[in-house]
């Protein structure tokens, strides 16, 4: 069965730093993977999402890299912001399937 | 643009007593999904529906039934619930990219409390 692990669980982090969100996977057969963020009280908006073809995509301080073959994706933000303080999931798609990972809480302070 | 709509958005419930959970999507996709979501433990998939008048269960399925009412409407019941319901629903709905796969849009999800 396909896991998806997010770590750190939790970051902190100060205005203006770049920083990288982690994810991985264990089979790498899949169809694309979709980064997602989710404030609290909310549903999940997607960010992201790398088709297994691509490398990366990049959306205005976002980029999001994919390396199908080593299970393993990254999301980089760059020049945080505090609106950037929410939770980051990362979800793999095998046709039917999603799996998603518990997310990495961010907290940006100003 | 409404996409994925679902309601109602809190509910307190005693334990035994049933509710549906309604959801609903305008982009006329084809499958839609039921997730709970509760800490620690990511987001699990209760049933879904790959087309109108199909379910399917998902990992966690025990205590729930679905209706595809058509190709809009999916809802989500509980007949007799229990505290261990207690958790954020969330509704979705999936289209095909023209890459292969599906990508899943989400509606603003349902908090219930079961007590």
């Amino acid at each position: 069965k396909q896991e998806v692990t997010q770590i750190p669980a939790a970051l902190s982090v100060p205005e203006g730093e770049n920083l990288v969100l982690n994810c991985s996977f264990t089979d790498s057969a899949i169809y694309n993977l979709q980064w997602f963020r989710q404030d609290p009280g909310k549903g999940l908006t997607s960010l992201l999402l790398i088709q297994s073809s691509q490398r990366e995509q990049t959306s205005g301080r976002l980029n999001a890299s994919l390396d199908k073959s080593s299970g393993r994706s990254t999301l980089y933000i760059a020049a945080s912001q505090p609106g950037d303080s929410a939770t980051y999931l990362c979800a793999v798609n095998t046709g039917n399937q999603f799996y998603f990972g518990t997310g990495t809480s961010l907290t940006v302070i100003p | 643009n409404a996409g994925v709509t679902q309601t109602p958005k809190f509910q307190v419930l005693k334990t035994g007593q049933s509710m549906t959970l309604q959801c609903a999507q305008d982009m006329n996709h084809n499958s839609m999904y039921w997730y709970r979501q509760d800490p620690g433990m990511g987001l699990r998939l209760i049933y879904y529906s790959a087309s109108e008048g199909t379910t399917d269960k998902g990992e966690v399925p025990n205590g729930y039934n679905v209706s595809r009412l058509n190709k809009r409407e999916f809802s989500l019941r509980l007949e007799s619930a229990a505290p261990s319901q207690t958790s954020v629903y969330f509704c979705a709905s999936t289209v095909v990219l023209g890459g292969g796969g599906n990508t899943i849009y989400f509606g603003e999800g349902s908090w219930l409390t079961v007590v």
